[in-house]
This record gives C-alpha cells, sequence and structure tokens, in this order.
C-alpha cells in the first residue's frame, strides 16, 4: 500500500533547540519525497523536495531508502518556524501526490 | 491571476443540498487536483485533472461526488446530496504537465460546513 506516516501530530521546542520532523513511507517503487509548509493563514506551499538536494530556510531532509524514511531536520529552530508540516511522495512516472497527516511544529521563545 | 484561486472561501450547506466549489488554476498549469482535509487529518486526494481528462478518479469517495474541468482552466468540484461527513476544506492545486517531480501550488481551500 502506498502510504506515508507522520508518526507525530505535535511537537514542541524551544527557540534554538534542534527539530526533527519524522516522516516514513511505504511504496513499492522510487517515489519522489516532498515537504509541504503551511504557516498560519497561508496557503500550503512547497519547502523542499529531495530530488533538489536543497536547503531551505535551514531545513534539511535526507532519503533513507533502507529505512524508508525522510525525516526533516534542522539544528536552530527559529519561532517563525512554527507551522504545519506534511510530507508527499509521488511514484515516479505518476501524478498522484500522497500526503501524511502532517505534523504541527511549536517553536517555543 | 498570480496564484490558485477557490471560490467560495467558505460554505455553509444544509445536508441534501448540492453544492459546487470552484478553482481557477495559475495559466498554464495542465496538471490540476483535488484534495480534500478533514478536521486534524491530512490531505485526502480525490481527482486529477490532465488538461481536461480526469485519468484519476479514484479518490472520488462516493458517486455524490463529481469533477470536470473545461479549456484546460477552471475546474468545479460538485457534491449532490451533501452529507454531514462531507464537511471539510476542500482544497485545489495546479502544477506544470509532464513534471512529477514538480511543485503543486495550492489555493486557499474551500471550507465547507453542511449542517
Amino acid at each position: 500500500a502506498q502510504r506515508v506516516t507522520q508518526p507525530e501530530k505535535l511537537l514542541s521546542v524551544f527557540k534554538g533547540a534542534p527539530v526533527e520532523l519524522k516522516c516514513n513511507y511505504s511504496y513499492s517503487g522510487s517515489p519522489e519525497l516532498f515537504w509541504y509548509v503551511q504557516y498560519s493563514r497561508q496557503r500550503l506551499q512547497l519547502l523542499l523536495r529531495h530530488i533538489s538536494r536543497e536547503s531551505i530556510k535551514g531545513f534539511t531532509a535526507d532519503l533513507n531508502k533502507g529505512e524508508t524514511s525522510f525525516h526533516l531536520k534542522k539544528p536552530f529552530a527559529q519561532e517563525e518556524d512554527s507551522a504545519m508540516y506534511y510530507c508527499a511522495l509521488v511514484g515516479s512516472g505518476t501524478y498522484k501526490y500522497i500526503f501524511g497527516t502532517g505534523t504541527r511544529l511549536k517553536v517555543l521563545a | 491571476g498570480a496564484g490558485v484561486s477557490q471560490s467560495p472561501s467558505n460554505k455553509v450547506t444544509e445536508k441534501g443540498k448540492d453544492v459546487e466549489l470552484r478553482c481557477d488554476p495559475i495559466s498554464g498549469h495542465t496538471a490540476l487536483y483535488w484534495y480534500r482535509q478533514r478536521l486534524g487529518q491530512g490531505l485526502e486526494f480525490l481527482i486529477y485533472f490532465q488538461g481536461n481528462s480526469a485519468p484519476d478518479k479514484s479518490g472520488l469517495p462516493s458517486d455524490r461526488f463529481s469533477a470536470e474541468r473545461t479549456g484546460e482552466s477552471v475546474s468545479t468540484l460538485t457534491i449532490q446530496r451533501t452529507q454531514q461527513e462531507d464537511s471539510a476544506v476542500y482544497l485545489c492545486a495546479s502544477s506544470l504537465a509532464g513534471m512529477n517531480t514538480g511543485e503543486l501550488f495550492f489555493g486557499e481551500g474551500s471550507r465547507l460546513t453542511v449542517l
């Protein structure tokens, strides 16, 4: 079954602390992985994608095919990182993006 | 417009009534998606359009749900005989065709409340 699992509904960290948002997936094949973010009163938007190997706003995500994980990390959390984060995948050659249930990140002052 | 536009932003209706939700994608984006997000849950895939065709309708929950797209532009999601469990935010997204590694651009959603 194709599935994206985000085990944490809510993650609270203090400003300046490291943060890791977990994402595990189940997919037979080679999917592409993404992280989307929704800030308060804004629309859902792309944060980063695996294929670009990019770091956006200090966030990185490493694809671990052995563990089928794509955890999102940032070494020093900022208050403006508080948002809802969704992990998503799309299968190679397909257009059906599958989203996880999301993790709400709260960065405390 | 510059982004994906959805209307209405909020809709309250009575059980049994029909509703229509509209999506205007970004100009030039031939791929269009509808998702449903119930309170506290993730995004649930409903339907995907490539141009005016819908090769994947697998996510439509029942025959009360239908969607169409015309002119490779505007799409309408119709829910007939609404039920309380249809209450959710309905999100539309568009993307450039042929790029399954590409970015989905989302609208702000249409919040549907069925009383």
